[in-house]
């Protein structure tokens, strides 16, 4: 079974401090894929990252980073300097790639970001 | 900017009312899927097309009806829609539906649906 835990519902902070966003995954494949997604108010769903099961290595761009740790099956962002721009809903999501999980994106619970000036 | 595209952005309908929702993408995708997300919820898929053809339908109601004209273009018709159905629809699409290289799945600025 695929499945994902966002176990932050909202965190509030205050311009420049740095936030961390918590994912913890769950899946039976050797190959899977780890994705983080913004979405604003708006509505759109923002592509940020994926990472693949077999590449463990972080990842950094600009005041986002991204750590992979597959023997604690977490896949953390983290945001420094925030902004209010950065307020949102982030949302966590793994895609496996074989049996009845093809084609299939599953999500975490969203995680609303807001960031107060 | 998104290059998932999405019309209209915001729609109204009676529950006896029929209306389509559009999604086109031009980056050559073979992938295309609906979602539907509710307030505080993730999205929900709703269908897959891959190479045109239905791939995945989640149980979905048949007042909800997906169509793929071409490899560029997805509707969703709507047709004796509930007031749970308000919601917003999101289209997406990837490279392909499997494999490495289609494993990014894009996202278009979705459909606010009302239904009263």
């Amino acid at each position: 079974a695929q499945k994902v835990t966002q176990a932050q519902t909202e965190i509030s902070v205050v311009e420049k401090e740095d936030v961390t966003l918590d994912c913890v995954y769950e899946t039976r494949d050797t190959t899977y894929y780890l994705f983080w997604y913004k979405q604003p108010p708006s509505g759109e769903l923002v592509f940020l990252i994926r990472r693949n099961s077999f590449d463990e290595q972080n990842e950094i761009s600009g005041r986002y980073s991204w750590n992979f740790q597959k023997s604690t099956s977490s896949f953390n962002f983290t945001i420094t300097a925030s902004q209010v721009v950065d307020s949102a809903v982030y949302f966590c999501a793994l895609r496996g790639d074989r049996g009845s999980t093809l084609g299939r994106l599953y999500f975490g619970r969203g995680t609303q970001l807001t960031v107060w000036p | 900017d998104t290059e998932v595209t999405q019309t209209p952005k915001h729609l109204v309908m009676g529950m006896t009312n029929k209306k389509s929702l559009k999604c086109e993408q031009h980056m050559g995708h073979r992938a295309m899927y609906w979602y539907k997300q509710k307030a505080k919820k993730p999205p929900e898929l709703m269908f897959v097309y891959s190479y045109e053809k239905l791939s995945i339908n989640e149980s979905v109601p048949s007042r909800f009806s997906p169509e793929c004209p071409n490899s560029s273009l997805l509707n969703l018709h709507l047709h004796a829609l509930q007031p749970e159905d308000s919601a917003l629809y999101l289209c997406a699409s990837s490279q392909e539906m499997v494999g490495a290289s289609g494993n990014t799945i894009y996202f278009g600025e979705g459909s606010w649906l009302t239904v009263v």
